[in-house]
């Protein structure tokens, strides 16, 4: 079953703006993960941040997360044709095997 | 690249039969981990092994077995295979210690026909 709902579900905006993504889950979480995926390929590793974080940043992206609203948002500044993907959260819960569950993703186009 | 390899990159096979797909984590890295990407399901986790042995499943069938090898490598074993099975498969890979990223691999495409 999914743990995390990404809002909104796609996402069209034009190069240079920015691009907001959240992310919603039910359970207690030790990290939340964002993850980026070129269509059909692999997953690659955005960025990771832990249930004791409220804000992260690198290079271009920031995330949030609000443990007490089970949320957490990926924003994406000055984007670019490159960053059109579809964009997964997963969150950890921490025991002994750090599974990861992932939501349904958003797919971003960014049009150049 | 992170390191994850995977083969095949796709499977074109027929129902009722048996695969096996391929994962060498990156070096160093002691946990492997499966996932299933299908359009309806979305990414699933199916199971864990730690340095050899399981440490978690998850929605995976009894058709589908894995194991790792003392090399570290990994392989997921699927039988029996009907339409439904037809998805992409990542592996993961962990190092063990405290750090928490997940490293996937490009995925293996399986299409039963």
């Amino acid at each position: 079953s999914q743990q995390g709902e990404e809002d909104p579900q796609a996402l069209s905006i034009q190069e240079g703006e920015n691009a907001t993504m959240n992310c919603s889950y039910k359970t207690s979480i030790n990290n939340l993960q964002w993850y980026r995926q070129n269509s059909g390929r692999g997953l690659v590793h955005l960025i990771l941040i832990r249930s004791n974080e409220r804000e992260k940043h690198s290079g271009r992206l920031r995330v949030t997360l609000d443990t007490s609203k089970k949320s957490s948002s990926l924003l994406i500044t000055a984007s670019r044709a490159a960053d059109t993907a579809s964009y997964f959260c997963a969150t950890g819960d921490g025991g002994s095997n750090y599974k990861l569950t992932f939501g349904k993703g958003t797919l971003l186009t960014v049009n150049p | 690249d992170s390191g994850v390899t995977q083969t095949p990159k796709h499977l074109i096979t027929a129902t009722g039969q048996r695969v096996t797909l391929r994962c060498s984590p990156r070096s160093g890295d002691l946990s492997v981990y499966w996932y299933q990407q299908s359009l309806d399901q979305g990414l699933q986790f199916l199971i864990q092994y730690y340095n050899g042995e399981e440490r978690a499943k998850g929605n995976i069938l009894e058709r589908f077995s894995a194991q790792q090898f003392p090399d570290l490598h990994s392989e997921l074993n699927l039988s029996s295979l009907e339409l439904g099975d037809s998805a992409l498969y990542f592996c993961a890979s962990r190092s063990g210690g405290a750090g928490d990223t997940q490293y996937f691999g490009p995925g293996t495409r399986l299409t039963v026909l």
